[in-house]
């Protein structure tokens, strides 16, 4: 089984709207989990970063936010814009020794102006 | 700040060659993880340096080696070529470990002909 999970894999909306990707996790050994956004055929950009004793973090428009009791985390934009369209990836990592990243299938999004 | 470069930027080979990639970390990161990205597998870990010595190794063959230096500099080799070794290879920095926010270079696309 996957060891993380990202619903919707793919997620079409208009202009203006907010929305939220979804992250989950098979099981609680997280240490922190970190939000990216892969434009095509780009690397990765690093969006934020939650530790483990946080609840939740902001950037901007961005919200993410981590429940290790339940195994989620999700990721909030608020008005959306055609700059936002990329694919998200959530990826944890389980412990402090080392950096590991276990990286989800990502959810594609595509903003229609 | 500089952020992570990656050299080459594309490479085209034939079976059975090898190959060697390069990364340079943020200045000040000591960390340097390695991920292979396709279609199908999604985003996986090669493996992870740390001053000089390989923290934490992912699941692929002795094909794939790499290496840091004494200026945190990273070096991925693959060996005998394979067609399915086509991909984008990324390497990420860090401060130190999983604690620390993790930070992408642009990748390398290889294509194996």
């Amino acid at each position: 089984k996957q060891e993380v999970t990202q619903i919707p894999a793919a997620l079409s909306v208009p202009e203006g709207e907010n929305l939220v990707l979804n992250c989950s996790f098979t099981d609680s050994a997280i240490y922190n989990l970190q939000w990216f956004r892969q434009d095509p055929g780009k690397g990765l950009t690093s969006l934020l970063l939650i530790q483990s004793s946080q609840r939740e973090q902001t950037s901007g428009r961005l919200n993410a936010s981590l429940d290790k009791s339940s195994g989620r985390s999700t990721l909030y934009i608020a008005a959306s814009q055609p700059g936002d369209s990329a694919t998200y990836l959530c990826a944890r990592v389980r412990g402090p020794s080392g950096s590991r990243l276990t990286f989800g299938e990502g959810t594609q999004l595509t903003v229609n102006p | 700040k500089a952020g992570v470069t990656q050299t080459p930027r594309y490479l085209i080979k034939t079976r059975g060659q090898q190959v060697t990639l390069s990364c340079s970390p943020i200045s000040g990161h000591r960390s340097v993880s390695w991920y292979q990205q396709t279609p199908g597998q999604g985003l996986q870990f090669l493996f992870e340096y740390f001053s000089e010595t390989q923290r934490n190794k992912g699941n692929f063959p002795g094909r794939f080696s790499g290496r840091q230096f004494s200026n945190s500099r990273s070096e991925m080799n693959v060996s005998t070529l394979e067609l399915g070794d086509s991909a984008l290879y990324l390497c990420a920095s860090g401060v130190q470990g999983g604690y620390n926010e993790q930070f992408f270079g642009p990748g390398t696309r290889l294509t194996v002909l």
